[in-house]
């Protein structure tokens, strides 16, 4: 099974800031990781896919890049709505995984 | 608009058995793969199942295999999630998602909790 490990497990920000978090695969995925946001009581909603191909309707101010093994999700400038646990994900073979999420929390 | 709705879930005992459904409306159902998606309390996103687009090919988490079955009916735009020997920690909110480009709509989820 393709193993996604996600770093940090937790951030603290403000709004405004820059947050980068990053999503490493223990073997080659092409560009075939999707990225969600999941708020509490809620579904995961798409942010990603192709790893770097935005969902429909989401704002640009999230962007993700890379390739292979390694991958970013970046959000260029924080906003209120954007506090939220964010999990990347591989679609390249199955069992499909998930990495154990990072939760962006108000500094 | 796309919607994906999920029923079914509810409190058994070890053992019991439940089903899921999880109904599609808003786009072409046959021409899509499904999956399910669990979320234990308090924990990660785990992936269940997936089941293609005609369903003649299926795939099962370790975790699951040889207890779920998943299925679908294309005359009544609907997946399934049949569950037998619940175990304890199965407990969690099952999601079903439609399978583009890593699962492009989710429904909002159905809680099952094994508990004697």
């Amino acid at each position: 099974d393709i193993q996604m490990t996600q770093s940090p497990s937790s951030l603290s920000a403000s709004v405004g800031d820059r947050v980068t978090i990053t999503c490493r695969a223990n073997q080659g995925v092409s560009d075939y990781v999707a990225w969600f946001q999941q708020k509490p009581g809620k579904s995961p909603k798409p942010l990603i896919y192709a790893a770097s191909s935005l969902q429909s309707g989401v704002p640009s101010r999230f962007s993700g890049s890379g390739s292979g093994t390694d991958f970013t999700l970046t959000i260029s400038s924080l906003q209120p709505e954007d506090f939220a646990t964010y999990y990347c994900q591989q679609y390249t073979s199955y069992p499909l995984t998930f990495g154990g999420g990072t939760k962006v929390e108000i500094k | 608009q796309v919607q994906l709705v999920e029923s079914g879930g509810g409190v058994v005992p070890p053992g019991r058995s439940l089903r899921l459904s999880c109904v599609a409306s808003g786009f072409t159902f046959g021409t899509y793969a499904f999956y399910w998606v669990r979320q234990a309390p308090g924990k990660g996103l785990e992936w269940v199942a997936v089941i293609s687009f005609d369903g003649s090919n299926k795939y099962y988490a370790d975790s699951v295999k040889g207890r779920f079955t998943i299925s679908r009916d294309s005359s009544k735009n609907t997946l399934y999630l049949q569950m037998n020997s619940l175990r304890v920690e199965d407990t969690a909110v099952y999601y079903c998602a439609r399978e583009w480009n890593g699962g492009d709509y989710w429904g909002q989820g159905t809680l099952v909790t094994v508990s004697s």
